[in-house]
Order: C-alpha cells, then structure tokens, then sequence
C-alpha cells in the first residue's frame, strides 16, 4: 500500500480565497482523521470519520472549514474564505480502529495563507 | 479538554547515552496510549499502542512502560545514535469512553549529538 496520499504538498494562497486539500486513506481502514499542527498549539484534532460517516467534528475552528467523505477512498478539507491564521500543516490519517490501532498519517499539506 | 504532559520540552543526548521521558495523563477513565516518533519533514509514526497498566513494549532499542494508576508513561532509548533525533509524541483518546480520537502532547524534542 502506498499509505495515506495527500495534496497538495504545499499551497500558498491569497485571503480570501478557497482552498482544498485533498486526503486517500489506506484501503481498508475504517477511520479517517483531519490533523492540523502549529507551534502554538501542537497537533490538533479537527475532524474524524467512521466509514465516511463524520463523527466528531467539535475541533474545527469556525464555519468556514468543512470535511467531507464522499467515499471510502477519498475525504477533502475545505476552508472559505481563508484566512492568514489558518497557515498550518493540514494532516490527514487513516487507521483500523479509533483507539487501539496506531494512526498512520500522510505526508501533510503545508498551507500559508497571505 | 484532556491534558496530556510531556516532558522535557527538549533533550540534547551524546551518542551513545541512554536517556527517558515522560508523558503524564490524568489517571481516571484510562482507555490507551500511543507513542509516535517525528523526524523533521516527515510524518508522525506509530511506535507503540499500549493499554494495560505494568505493559511494557519494546521495539530495538526503543522501549516504553506506563502506569495508569498514576497517569505516566515513559519512553526509553537505549545507546542513542544520530537517527534517533526526532520529536517523540505520546497521544491518549480524548476521553475514557465515547467516541473520541486522540489528544497529543507537545511531544519531546530530542537531539542526538555526535
């Protein structure tokens, strides 16, 4: 298996505008996550999914992030309008089971918004 | 909000040495904990998933014991080399029940000094 697959490496934009990050999980787990990592605040949990249901979404910020999971093979994390303090790196992961199984994370999105 | 303590912040180690840390969790409704280890510009890797109080995992030189009726794990690297510079992240599930996904520490910095 390739591991978990996310784009785009890097992303610079402009505030205000839309940005899409991308996320493939490893075929045949079960649960996928939304990591974001600051200095401030270390790794946080923004967002998980349960075979593409969204379970717990309380760690995202405001209303102008959203996650979906159309499929079992592919989950997308949109902010808009972005915003300078959304600069971060966006971490998707996938694993087997929520607590008992290690989280195997991508690669990372590293965003900066000017 | 699940407070998961790590410490210290950083530790520079000679090759060679061994050296431990520490990750504190509050010792009440204990489900698991994770350890993952973070090389600069890669992503979080799972070392260790461990749930009993007295387990003790071991992978090379690298072990890690916990205590859940004090709320403390440690983590211990045998005769440091160089590739084990990375930071090195303990994670609980937010709460003992429910579902929730992990909370990480700010991890523990470690640098191995030739």
């Amino acid at each position: 298996d390739a591991g978990v697959i996310q784009s785009p490496r890097h992303e610079v934009t402009e505030m205000g505008q839309e940005v899409t990050l991308r996320c493939k999980p490893i075929s045949g787990h079960d649960y996928l996550f939304w990591y974001r990592q600051t200095m401030m605040r270390g790794l946080e949990l923004l967002i998980y999914f349960n075979n593409n249901v969204p379970i717990d979404d309380s760690g995202m910020p405001e209303d102008r992030f959203s996650a979906k999971m159309p499929n079992a093979s592919f989950s997308t994390l949109k902010i808009q309008p972005s915003e300078p303090r959304d600069s971060a790196v966006y971490f998707c992961a996938s694993s087997l089971d929520l607590r008992l199984s290690g989280y195997t994370f991508g690669s990372g999105t590293r965003l900066t918004v000017v | 909000i699940l407070n998961v303590e790590q410490s210290p912040q950083s530790l520079h180690v000679q090759e060679g040495d061994s050296t431990n840390f520490t990750c504190s969790f509050p010792s009440s409704n204990f489900y698991a904990l994770h350890w993952y280890r973070w090389e600069t510009a890669k992503s979080p890797e799972a070392l260790f998933v461990m749930t009993l109080n007295g387990d003790e995992k071991k992978k090379g030189r690298i072990s890690a014991t916990l205590n859940t009726k004090e709320g403390y794990s440690y983590l211990y690297i045998k005769g440091s080399q160089p590739e084990d510079s990375a930071t090195y992240l303990c994670a609980l599930p937010r709460a003992g029940g429910g579902a929730d996904g992990l909370t990480f520490g700010k991890g523990t910095h470690l640098i191995i000094q030739p």
